[in-house]
């Protein structure tokens, strides 16, 4: 049983589009988020969601939402795509608990903005 | 600049050799983390340390969380081509903050 998923697995599409990318969880995790990882392989995260409510947002441009219909699912929706959008999205949820939290990661969405 | 610098970026070495990757910041955290990331998936958790000087074994791997909580180590002893990856150390600041390193990309030659 996948316990973290994507999809799609690959993205590729045309600059100023809008695309969605999904993850579920079926590990009943209460915090979901979503990672970037560019091409030199640094991870950065870019949201999180604890019981629908955001409690991260670093700065990423508002083109970027997160949509979180229920605790198992957090969408990432993406509009005007930019070429500098190119990335490995990473989706994640983690344990309860303050300290120590582990993190489960998805396969990840590769993005290619042409 | 990075919250996190991991040493050395590449390392790339013989089967049966050993090797210390290093992780290193000015900030404090509450704990630290180590992921491996094999090429294609997400990052896997290897291990937490919490307590600093905390040292924590996992069968080759020996990880070790710095005195002041502001850096940690991943020792390799007699590395196997099964350990090539990508090794990325995370520091947690509060609740939900992960902030992770650089990486360092392992390869174990046969």
């Amino acid at each position: 049983d996948t316990a973290v998923s994507q999809t799609p697995k690959y993205l590729v599409t045309q600059m100023g589009n809008d695309k969605s990318i999904k993850c579920e969880q079926n590990l009943g995790h209460d915090t979901m988020y979503w990672y970037k990882q560019d091409s030199k392989k640094f991870l950065k995260i870019m949201f999180s969601y604890n019981n629908k409510e955001l409690i991260i947002n670093e700065t990423v441009p508002n083109r970027f939402s997160p949509k979180s219909p229920d605790k198992a699912h957090l969408n990432l929706h993406i509009n005007s795509l930019e070429l500098g959008d190119s990335a490995v999205y990473f989706c994640a949820s983690s344990t309860p608990g303050s300290a120590g939290r582990a993190q489960y990661f998805g396969p990840g969405t590769r993005l290619t903005v042409l | 600049t990075q919250l996190l610098e991991q040493s050395p970026q590449f390392l790339s070495i013989q089967e049966g050799e050993n090797l210390t990757v290093y992780c290193n910041s000015s900030s404090v955290f509450s704990s630290l983390q180590w992921y491996r990331q094999e090429p294609g998936e997400g990052p896997v958790l290897l291990v937490t340390v919490v307590t600093g000087g905390e040292v924590k074994k996992l069968k080759r791997l020996t990880f070790q969380f710095g005195d002041a909580r502001k850096d940690s180590s991943l020792h390799i002893t007699a590395a196997q081509p099964g350990d090539t990856g990508l090794y990325l150390c995370a520091g947690i600041r509060g609740a939900n903050n992960l902030f992770f390193g650089t990486g360092t990309r392992l390869t174990v030659i046969p």
